[in-house]
C-alpha cells in the first residue's frame, strides 16, 4: 500500500478563494482523520470519520471549514473563503478501528493564504 | 475533554547522552499512550506505543513509562545520536475511542 495520499502537496491561494484539500486513506482502514499543524497551536485535531461517517467535528474552527467522505476511500477539506490565518500544514491520517492502533499520516498539504 | 501537556518544549542534549520527554494528561479512563517522531519537513510517525494495562515497553534505545496514578507517561531515548534529532510527540486516547490528543511536542536537538 503506497499509505495515506494527499493532494496537493503544496497550495498558495489569495484570501477569500476557495481551497480543497484532499485525501485517500490506507485500504482498509475504517477512521480517518484531518489535523492542522501550526508553529504556534501544534497539532489540532479537526475532525475524525469513521466508517465514512462524521464523529468529532469539534475542532473545525468556523463555518469556513467543512469536511466530507463520500466513500471508505476519499476525504476532502474544504475552506471557503479562505484567510490569512488558516495558513498550515494539514495533515491527513487513517487507523484500522480495531481499538486503539497506530495512526498513518500523509505526507501533509502546506497551505499558503496571501 | 482529555487535555495532554508535555515538557520540556525544547531539549538539547550532548550526542550519546540520554534525553527524557514527559507528558501527562487529565483523563483517568485514557489507556492507549503513543509517541510520534516529526523529522524537519515531513510527516509524523509513530515511534512506541503504551496501553494502560503495563507500567513499561521498551524498543532498543527507546523506552516509554506509564504511572497510570499519576497520569504521567514518559520517553526515554538512551545514547542519543544525531538522526534522533525531530520534534517529539505524545498522545493520548480511551480504548474504542479513535480520537487522539495530542501533547505540543518537544523540539529534541542531538548536539555532535
Amino acid at each position: 500500500d503506497a499509505g495515506v495520499i494527499q493532494s496537493p502537496r503544496h497550495e498558495v491561494t489569495e484570501m477569500g478563494q476557495e481551497v480543497t484539500l484532499r485525501c485517500k486513506p490506507i485500504s482498509g482502514h475504517n477512521s480517518l482523520f484531518w489535523y492542522r499543524q501550526t508553529m504556534m497551536r501544534g497539532l489540532e485535531l479537526l475532525i475524525y470519520f469513521n466508517n465514512n461517517v462524521p464523529i468529532d467535528d469539534s475542532g473545525m474552527p468556523e463555518d469556513r471549514f467543512s469536511a466530507k467522505m463520500p466513500n471508505a476511500s476519499f476525504s476532502t477539506l474544504k475552506i471557503q473563503p479562505s484567510e490569512p490565518r488558516d495558513s498550515a500544514v494539514y495533515f491527513c491520517a487513517s487507523s484500522a478501528h480495531w481499538g486503539n492502533t497506530e495512526a498513518f499520516f500523509g505526507q501533509g498539504t502546506r497551505l499558503t493564504v496571501v | 475533554g482529555e487535555n495532554v501537556e508535555q515538557h520540556p518544549s525544547t531539549l538539547s542534549v550532548q550526542e550519546g547522552d540520554s534525553a527524557v520527554i514527559k507528558c501527562t494528561y487529565s483523563d483517568s479512563a485514557s489507556n492507549y499512550f503513543p509517541w510520534y517522531k516529526q523529522e524537519l519537513g515531513k510527516r509524523p510517525q509513530l515511534i512506541i506505543d503504551i496501553r494502560s494495562n503495563v507500567g513499561e515497553k521498551k524498543d532498543q534505545r527507546i523506552a516509554v513509562t506509564l504511572n497510570k496514578t499519576a497520569k504521567h507517561f514518559s520517553l526515554h531515548i538512551t545514547e542519543t545520536q544525531p538522526e534522533d534529532s525531530a520534534v517529539y510527540f505524545c498522545a493520548a486516547s480511551l480504548f474504542g475511542n479513535e480520537k487522539l490528543t495530542f501533547g505540543t511536542g518537544t523540539r529534541l536537538t542531538i548536539i555532535p
